[in-house]
């Protein structure tokens, strides 16, 4: 069974730091590219950042260039986003999600929430 | 980057059948395959439709997704709703820059 447990969120203030985790299992891990979405609280869901398999292609969207930084460790199955210089504005709730095919985001993990504030 | 726009809600009865559409701005929506997720409350994102019109297997064949060149838009279409199809419905394309875009969601209510 394909598993994504997302963790690391939490209350952070604007300016700070956090590295959110997802921890991967049931699947090839290094077979696919992985992808970061989240969703502002009430608000629709927003493509973050994608990594390909081992990590040599990565995508953002552009109000996190610069900002956010997506890895992977396959040897230990588990993809990350290190977010800094956070801002109001990513407050959400972040998911982990597997791609297959063309961008089609066949499992996606429960979410960690990220909470930016003073 | 491109914009694909939903509506912001959409209401029907049980048993009739709707259709969602996502239309696309900058770039042609036959192009680069489309999404389709929906997501109940409190719960993640699921895919219903793949590649434009490809249902996964746990997907009822109530699910359809059609694409529309003319209008550059895609379409998501219900039939036979249930009250468990009541949700928000998301699409999702990507361009040749690898750039991925969400629609801004649509909200089912089956009455």
């Amino acid at each position: 069974e394909v598993q994504l447990v997302e963790s690391g969120g939490g209350l952070v203030q604007p300016g700070g730091s956090l590295r959110l985790s997802c921890a991967a299992s049931g699947f090839t891990f290094s077979s696919y590219w992985m992808s970061w979405v989240r969703q502002a609280p009430g608000k629709g869901l927003e493509w973050v950042a994608n990594i390909k398999q081992d990590g040599s292609e990565k995508f953002y969207v552009d109000s996190v260039k610069g900002r956010f930084s997506i890895s992977r460790d396959n040897a230990r199955n588990s993809v990350h986003l290190q977010m800094s210089t956070l801002r109001a504005e990513d407050t959400a709730v972040y998911y982990c999600a597997r791609i297959t095919g063309w961008y089609n985001n066949d499992y996606w993990g429960q979410g960690t929430l990220v909470t930016v504030s003073s | 980057n491109f914009m694909l726009t939903q509506p912001h809600s959409v209401s029907e009865s049980p048993g009739k059948t709707i259709s969602i559409s996502c239309t696309r701005s900058g770039g042609s929506i036959a192009s680069n395959y489309v999404q389709w997720y929906q997501q109940r409350p409190g719960s993640s994102p699921t895919t219903v439709i793949h590649d434009h019109n490809q249902r996964p297997s746990r997907v009822p064949d109530r699910f359809s997704g059609s694409i529309d060149s003319s209008s550059n838009s895609a379409s998501l279409t219900i039939s036979g709703l249930k009250t468990e199809d009541e949700a928000d419905y998301y699409c999702q394309s990507y361009d040749s820059s690898n750039y991925v875009v969400f629609g801004g969601g649509t909200k089912l209510t089956v009455l």
